[in-house]
């Protein structure tokens, strides 16, 4: 069980906007910044946002971040097909000195 | 541009060892962390740990602790990770990926896997 909690899957369809949560602590989320990977199976994972809110070059604006709290999200609008993949949450956690990765959830475009 | 280039696919008994090795290049190796991160079958993303390549200072969790070790050949910009005692649950695609670290004002940490290596599949079995 991963320290930052995430829904194993979500789904939704294309057009749509969907919105996925990742709950943490004090010493994780709710002190340091938080990042989301994209993972599609069989590829090398990607980071999709960093520091909350940013995204890096080369990702479109259809993806946001942000934290409030010890929680964090994730938001996809204009859902296409081409985004149905796995995706992680991560942060630092200053208590224990590690980097955190949620469990991930499974995203599906109906 | 930067670039992490791992070693082929690995095929190893139970109890027997691997050493992944990641060349780093298009960037300087010793200013950015290098953790190392993996997938089992069916599974989620693992992180198994960081090294700092300037000083070679490592962290694990203590899942791994006294089973992984993570080295680093300066003059090669490559970095290493190795895992012992090998068990079929190890079977998994291990990627080494080049972080960042920074702290903000109030001590907040910023710390996020960027740049990651192609993967390399190692395979336990008898």
């Amino acid at each position: 069980q991963s320290v930052l909690t995430q829904p194993p899957s979500l789904s939704a369809a294309p057009g749509q906007k969907v919105t996925f949560s990742c709950s943490g602590s004090s010493s994780n989320i709710g002190n340091n910044y938080v990042s989301w990977y994209q993972h599609f199976p069989g590829t090398v994972p990607k980071l999709l946002i960093y520091d909350n809110d940013q995204r890096p070059s080369g990702i479109p604006a259809r993806f946001s971040g942000s934290k409030s709290g010890t929680s964090a999200t994730l938001v996809i609008t204009g859902l296409q097909t081409g985004d149905e993949a796995d995706y992680y949450c991560g942060a630092w956690d200053s208590r224990l000195n590690v980097m955190f990765l949620g469990g991930g959830t499974k995203l599906t475009v109906l | 541009q930067v670039q992490l280039v791992q070693t082929g696919a690995e095929v190893r008994r139970p109890g027997a060892s691997v050493t992944v090795s990641c060349r780093t290049s298009g960037y300087t190796f010793t200013n950015f962390d290098i953790n190392w991160v993996r997938q089992a079958t069916g599974q989620g993303l693992e992180w198994m740990g960081w090294m700092n390549p300037n000083s070679g200072n490592t962290y694990y969790p203590q899942k791994f602790q006294g089973r992984v070790t993570m080295t680093r050949d300066t003059s090669i910009s490559t970095a290493y990770m190795e895992l012992t005692n090998l068990r079929y649950e190890d079977t998994a695609v291990y990627y080494c990926v080049r972080a960042f670290r920074g702290t903000a004002f109030g001590g907040h940490i910023d710390y996020y896997l960027h740049y990651w290596g192609q993967g390399t599949r190692v395979t336990v079995a008898s």
